[in-house]
């Protein structure tokens, strides 16, 4: 089955600068990379997604970027503000119908310091 | 739109009970439902995938006799764990796949429940 690995656990970036969390997949087959925001004791929360067709998508201060080939995929969120501080977890799956299961990453805490 | 439910959001029981938790799609149907466990601090891991109409497929190691699955409508699923014990302590979570349209590949997820059992 699919395997995705998350890096890195934890990371802490001044207020204003950039974060990047970068994750690996296993099964080329993958084709759907979602990352999901989760604040603690709060439902995860889709904020960005990726379909293997592109290798790039940007909304705002938040961006994914896909290398199929590598079989990996980061997200970049740049102009970090408090309110980003949350457990961020990518995932991975293959879209197609009757198997859309997604397999999540370990998940990274970010923290934003003011 | 695309909002999914959950209930109770917490609940304590004791050990040998069972506990029903509910999952709802408010607006939307949904035909595929997961449920998902998450330990502290840890990530989200897949228990079983519900299908309406038909028998959940449960993940490699999840006890289906243990943790029971019914999806008896395009917008309810519930998951029952039976004769709980305190390692089934955990916070359970609840996705809904969209059927429409692009949507169709995205997972909106419940805001979870946290089960305690003593």
């Amino acid at each position: 089955g699919e395997n995705v690995e998350q890096h890195p656990s934890t990371l802490s970036v001044q207020e204003g600068d950039s974060a990047v969390i970068k994750c690996t997949y296993s099964d080329s087959a993958s084709n759907y990379f979602p990352w999901y925001k989760q604040e603690l004791g709060k439902r995860p929360q889709l904020i960005i997604d990726i379909r293997s067709n592109v290798g790039e998508k940007k909304d705002q201060r938040i961006a994914v970027t896909l290398n199929k080939t590598a079989k990996h995929f980061s997200l970049h969120i740049t102009e970090t503000q408090p309110e980003d501080s949350a457990v961020y977890f990518c995932a991975a799956s293959i879209q197609d119908f009757g198997n859309e299961k997604l397999t999540f990453g370990t998940g990274t805490r970010l923290t934003i310091i003011p | 739109g695309a909002v999914v439910s959950q209930h109770p959001s917490r609940v304590i029981c004791k050990s040998g009970t069972s506990v029903k938790i509910e999952c709802r799609s408010l607006d939307f149907q949904a035909t595929t439902m997961f449920w998902y466990r998450q330990f502290p601090k840890q990530s989200l891991m897949l228990m079983a995938t519900s299908n309406e109409g038909s028998k959940a497929t449960y993940e490699q190691g999840v006890e289906k006799d243990k943790f029971l699955i019914n999806h008896a409508s395009l917008t309810l699923s519930t998951l029952t764990v039976t004769s709980a014990h305190p390692e089934d302590s955990s916070f359970y979570i609840c996705s809904a796949r969209a059927n429409w349209g692009l949507a169709r590949y995205e997972q909106y997820f419940g805001p979870g429940t946290r089960l305690t059992v003593t």
